[in-house]
């Protein structure tokens, strides 16, 4: 069984914090790992896809990076704004063309 | 942009009834998802479809089928619908040619099954 896990479930930050997140997933077998954001009443939102070791990426604010040798990785949000509350979920593919295995998401929460 | 439709964002039924639930892409997508979303559990793979009239099995099929009568749309069948399937239900399309599989969500359907 793939299990893919995200921690922690849920937080809640102030406004300007800077906050990270973790996706486990296992290391064998790695194809593609993958970030969204599912804000409240909209549609899940592809942010970033890896696929190399050590793969690092940014939008804005929001960067993730990549470890498949240790099977992680981290989301990091820097000075959270209330904008940024919404649940993120990762998603971790072993082959092209194969099925997403989500984590559990965690519930981000910015207050102003 | 991509954009998929799915034909209610809330919907309340009775046990027993048949629930067709309706998932609409306009990219010209080859592959579609049916997955449903529980708190703590996350998404979970129902089925999807690589083509027209093809379909697969997910994680917890159990309780529903599909239907691919045409690319751009696919049904998630509730045949005999139980409290159990209470849930988030959210629709999915990728492309085939895209080598990254980065899926394309719908805006769910809330499901209540009284």
């Amino acid at each position: 069984i793939l299990n893919v896990e995200q921690s922690p479930q849920s937080l809640h930050v102030q406004e300007g914090d800077s906050t990270n997140f973790t996706c486990s997933f296992p290391s064998s077998n790695f194809y593609a790992l993958h970030w969204y954001r599912w804000e409240t009443a909209k549609s899940p939102e592809a942010l970033f896809v890896m696929t190399l070791n050590g793969d690092e990426k940014k939008k804005g604010r929001i960067s993730a990076t990549l470890n498949t040798k240790e099977g992680y990785s981290y989301l990091y949000i820097k000075g959270s704004q209330p904008e940024d509350s919404a649940t993120y979920l990762c998603a971790f593919t072993y082959n092209q063309g194969g099925k997403l295995i989500f984590g559990q998401g965690t519930e981000l929460s910015v207050k102003p | 942009d991509v954009k998929v439709t799915q034909s209610s964002r809330y919907l309340v039924k009775r046990t027993g009834e048949k629930v067709f639930l309706e998932c609409v892409q306009d990219m010209d997508h080859e592959n579609m998802f049916w997955y449903r979303q529980d708190p703590g559990l996350g998404l979970r793979l129902i089925y999807f479809s690589y083509d027209v009239k093809m379909k697969e099995k997910g994680d917890i099929p159990e309780g529903y089928s599909v239907s691919r009568e045409k690319k751009e749309r696919f049904s998630l069948i509730l045949e005999s619908a139980s409290t159990n399937q209470t849930s988030m239900y959210l629709c999915a399309s990728s492309s085939r040619d895209e080598d990254t599989d980065t899926q394309y969500f719908g805006p769910g359907t809330r499901l209540t099954v009284l």
